[in-house]
């Protein structure tokens, strides 16, 4: 079975710009949640969508947003890029959501110059 | 909102030592707790999670135990192995009620050292 596969895997941009960035989930789980990975904060929750559906937020901005196809696959948007968005970006997908084991993507890592 | 507290954030043992990391969360309302492992450029793997109706949970070397009243959970290595060196995560999930949206909260990790 494949695992979640996140591209691109590595990028680079300036302030102003924005970025998607693509996760496609484990066949057959149909929660996708993105979380933002940085040295000082760690592991934070972005969103999660089921279904098509977001269906849990963490604190972020609304800069950051996300959506979900038909087929589970997800994308993560972030507009106005700041230099404090670099980070590795993570993507995981579960059968149960939030309340069972997520299986984490590789990642995004973004460098915003 | 949830916040969730992990202590400490480096953690130094050595081999065949027991190792334990502590976490407290503010909101009441928290119903799952798992921990994640990370080793160095990998991403993040489930080792364990309790359920807030459990109060404690094993799994060979590794247990959780989560205390609802006070308010905290624990990871509890035995028998510590260089290849349990990595970064722990603990997360408390905040599930969605009324018309808020549910979270899941991560606390800012422990690196624990293994020396053989």
């Amino acid at each position: 079975k494949a695992g979640v596969t996140q591209t691109p895997r590595y990028l680079i941009k300036t302030r102003g710009q924005q970025v998607t960035l693509s996760c496609s989930p484990i066949s057959g789980h149909r929660s996708v949640s993105w979380y933002q990975q940085t040295p000082g904060q760690g592991l934070q929750f972005l969103f999660e969508y089921f279904s098509e559906t977001q269906r849990n937020k963490g604190n972020f901005p609304g800069r950051f947003s996300g959506r979900q196809f038909s087929n589970s696959r997800s994308e993560m948007n972030v507009s106005t890029l700041e230099l404090g968005d670099s980070a590795l970006y993570l993507c995981a997908s579960s059968l149960e959501g939030l309340a069972g084991e997520l299986f984490f993507g590789e990642g995004s890592r973004l460098t915003v110059l | 909102g949830e916040n969730v507290e992990q202590h400490p954030s480096t953690l130094s043992v050595q081999e065949g030592d027991s190792a334990v990391i502590k976490c407290t969360y503010s909101d009441s309302a928290s119903n799952y707790f798992p921990w994640y492992k990370q080793e160095l450029g990998k991403r993040p793997q489930l080792i364990i999670d309790i359920r807030s109706n459990v109060g404690e949970k094993k799994d060979q070397r590794i247990a959780v135990t989560l205390n609802k009243t006070a308010k905290h959970f624990s990871l509890h290595i035995t028998e510590t192995q260089p290849e349990d060196s990595a970064v722990y995560f603990c997360a408390a999930r905040l599930p969605h009620y009324g018309g808020s949206q549910g979270n899941l909260i991560f606390g800012k990790g422990t690196k624990l050292s293994v020396k053989p």
